[in-house]
């Protein structure tokens, strides 16, 4: 199985910062990599596919970038509406598998 | 407005049986995969099945393989989990979520996900 190790397991920002959250695979996985957001109570909502393509709605502070094992998600000017929990996801293999998480809190 | 709405989930004894069930709108539902994922309360996301747009191909979690089973029904525009000999590892909330063309994809949207609790 294709591990996804995702870090930092959580980090204090405040509105207006830059954060960074990476992902890296235990193998080359090409470009196969999603990331989501999850907000309490809700279900978890895609925002990237295929490591860099913004999803449909999705606001242009978040990007993605990488290849290979390395996956790096970005949000380049933190909003309050954005405190939630990300994760990235492999689809280069079953099991599908995501990294364990990373909340992005207030400061 | 593409709507997933779970339904099935409540408590459970160890080695009994659920089915969880998929009630799909919105979109072409037999034109995609279709996958379910679960949330074990307060910690990450474990994909645990999915199953092709044309129910030829399924795939499960190795947690899950020989225990549970998916199926579709497109007529019905319907998506099910059944679960067998259920353990508390088994607790979690279990997403429905759609998939792509092809079974290997990302998983948009999710439905809100329905509770099951395996206990004695």
């Amino acid at each position: 199985d294709i591990q996804m190790t995702q870090s930092p397991s959580s980090v204090s920002a405040s509105v207006g910062d830059r954060v960074t959250i990476t992902c890296r695979a235990s193998q080359d996985i090409t470009s196969w990599v999603a990331w989501y957001q999850q907000k309490p109570g809700k279900a978890p909502k895609l925002l990237i596919s295929a490591a860099s393509t913004l999803r449909s709605g999705v606001p242009l502070r978040f990007s993605g970038s990488g290849s290979g094992t390395d996956f790096t998600l970005t949000i380049s000017s933190l909003q309050p509406e954005d405190f939630a929990t990300y994760f990235c996801q492999q689809a280069d293999s079953f099991p599908l598998t995501f990294g364990g998480g990373t909340k992005v809190e207030i400061k | 407005e593409v709507q997933l709405v779970e339904s099935g989930g409540g408590l459970v004894q160890p080695g009994r049986s659920l089915r969880l069930s998929c009630a799909v709108s919105g979109f072409t539902f037999d034109d995609y995969a279709m996958h379910w994922v679960r949330q074990a309360p307060g910690k990450g996301l474990e994909w645990v099945s999915g199953i092709s747009w044309n129910s030829d191909t399924t795939v499960y979690a190795d947690s899950v393989k020989g225990r549970f089973t998916i199926s579709r029904d497109n007529a019905k525009s319907s998506l099910y989990l059944q679960m067998s000999s259920l353990t508390a590892a088994d607790t979690a909330l279990y997403y429905c979520a759609k998939g792509g063309e092809f079974l290997r994809d990302w998983v948009d949207p999710w439905g809100q996900g329905t509770l099951v609790t395996v206990s004695s």
